[in-house]
């Protein structure tokens, strides 16, 4: 069955401080893993996008980082900001049908405290 | 910022109430997508479509319907509202290109609370 899996559930960390969110899946065949970020009360916008063959992207504080022959991934936030305090979702793509079905962690809620 | 619209952004109604939520993208994208989220849970795929006059059901069994009738607005429907149904239904649009690469563009989403 395919499933993501993302741990912490939940996460509090004080400002200016960093922190590493994980997410462990199981999809096959793999396409694409995205991270987006939800913010309470909003819909998810897309912070990183990695493919197969890439190990790492970033984007400003946030670096995303995959390991595809484990099936893991993580997203590190840099000297993290109020700003940052929302919930993470991991979203694994397959590749096994045209419309590229998506698989959605349940998220880590994140809340930085000044 | 994307250009995807919902309405209502909240909305509480009664039992055995129809009900209309809107949907509409301003960046000529030929998919949409309708998910239901309930509270630290994940988001599950209720309705899609491909394109004008194209509706499929999802992964999650949806009570709801769908229709696409314009490239840009595609509406969800409950003809007669339950307390089950009492989530917050997010709205997705996505360019149709090859494959899965295509991002998926989020509505800020309607939170339905029924009685």
């Amino acid at each position: 069955k395919n499933q993501v899996e993302q741990s912490p559930q939940s996460l509090i960390i004080l400002e200016g401080k960093n922190c590493t969110l994980q997410c462990n899946y199981t999809v096959s065949p793999f396409s694409n893993l995205r991270w987006y970020k939800q913010d309470t009360g909003r819909g998810p916008v897309s912070l990183t996008i990695m493919t197969f063959s890439e190990n790492t992207k970033s984007n400003g504080r946030y670096t995303a980082t995959l390991d595809a022959d484990t099936k893991q991934s993580s997203l590190h936030i840099t000297a993290s900001q109020l700003s940052d305090s929302a919930s993470y979702i991991c979203v694994v793509s397959d590749r096994g049908s045209t419309l590229g079905r998506l698989y959605f962690g349940r998220g880590t809620q994140l809340t930085v405290w000044p | 910022e994307a250009d995807i619209y919902q309405t209502p952004r909240y909305l509480v109604i009664g039992t055995g109430k129809k009900i209309t939520l809107e949907c509409s993208q301003t960046m000529g994208h030929d998919k949409m997508y309708w998910y239901q989220q309930d509270p630290g849970m994940e988001l599950h795929l209720i309705h899609y479509s491909y394109g004008v006059n194209s509706t499929e059901k999802g992964d999650l069994s949806s009570e709801s319907t769908v229709s696409r009738i314009r490239t840009e607005h595609f509406p969800l429907t409950l003809e007669s509202a339950r307390p089950s149904h009492t989530s917050q239904y997010l709205c997705a649009s996505s360019e149709r290109t090859s494959g899965s690469s295509d991002t998926q563009y989020f509505g800020p989403g309607t939170r339905l609370t029924v009685l």
